[in-house]
């Protein structure tokens, strides 16, 4: 277990919905991370926030959003879905900005239908 | 070109062998360089972790860089079929590129 909780575990969603992922960093943790990972893409980075601002940005849509609230919890926001956003998201956390030891989730396995 | 190639697999192995598994990078500025073992899609665990070149070992794993020639190895020794699972490679400068994967699976 790496401290790392995330919630749903799965969810079924139609296309042009919106969902909602969360995410609880380890205890300590500043940072906190979303990648996608998909059968044929691999794990992709999409962003970074540290200590609630964001730190960095990588391959995220601008459909999607994310945020992390004050009690360092995070949230990635996915909206007007579509078939190929059907994927694993992983929140992953660290204690610095820096990124090269991070920790990550079990993942939300989001299928778009 | 991305900047990590990994080496796809997959890879069989007998239970005892010795795996090497092997990426190539194109940008120098990679600073750390990491190896992740994912289990069946669930998330990937941080297995070494390491800055310089040269190797670092942990146990049955080995951690190798080679920074002149853009290539780190992760060697697994004694193969158990615990083993068996998809090893990312991951580099970071500022933010951490991983891997495609390779899929091992160590037959008893």
């Amino acid at each position: 277990d790496s401290g790392v909780t995330q919630t749903p575990k799965h969810l079924i969603t139609a296309t042009g919905q919106r969902v909602t992922l969360r995410c609880s960093p380890r205890s300590g943790d500043l940072s906190v991370y979303w990648y996608q990972q998909s059968l044929d893409q691999g794990l992709q980075f999409l962003i970074q926030y540290y200590n609630g601002e964001e730190r960095a940005k990588g391959n995220i849509l601008e459909r999607f959003s994310a945020q992390q609230f004050p009690d360092l919890h995070s949230e990635l926001n996915l909206s007007s879905l579509e078939l190929g956003d059907s994927a694993l998201y992983f929140c992953a956390s660290g204690p610095g900005s820096g990124g090269n030891t991070i920790y990550f989730g079990e993942g939300s396995w989001l299928t778009v239908v | 070109q991305k900047e990590v190639e990994q080496d796809p697999g997959p890879l069989s192995v007998p239970e005892g062998a010795i795996v090497s598994l092997n990426c190539t990078y194109s940008n120098s500025a990679f600073q750390y360089f990491m190896w992740y073992r994912q289990y069946s899609r669930k998330g990937p665990e941080l297995l070494m972790y390491t800055y310089s070149s040269g190797n670092k070992e942990d146990g049955r794993f080995t951690a190798q860089v080679d920074k002149s020639s853009k290539y780190i190895s992760l060697f697994i020794r004694d193969s158990q079929p615990s083993d068996s699972a998809t090893y990312l490679c991951a580099l970071h400068a500022g933010k951490s590129t991983f891997g495609d994967g390779t899929t091992l699976t160590v037959k008893p």
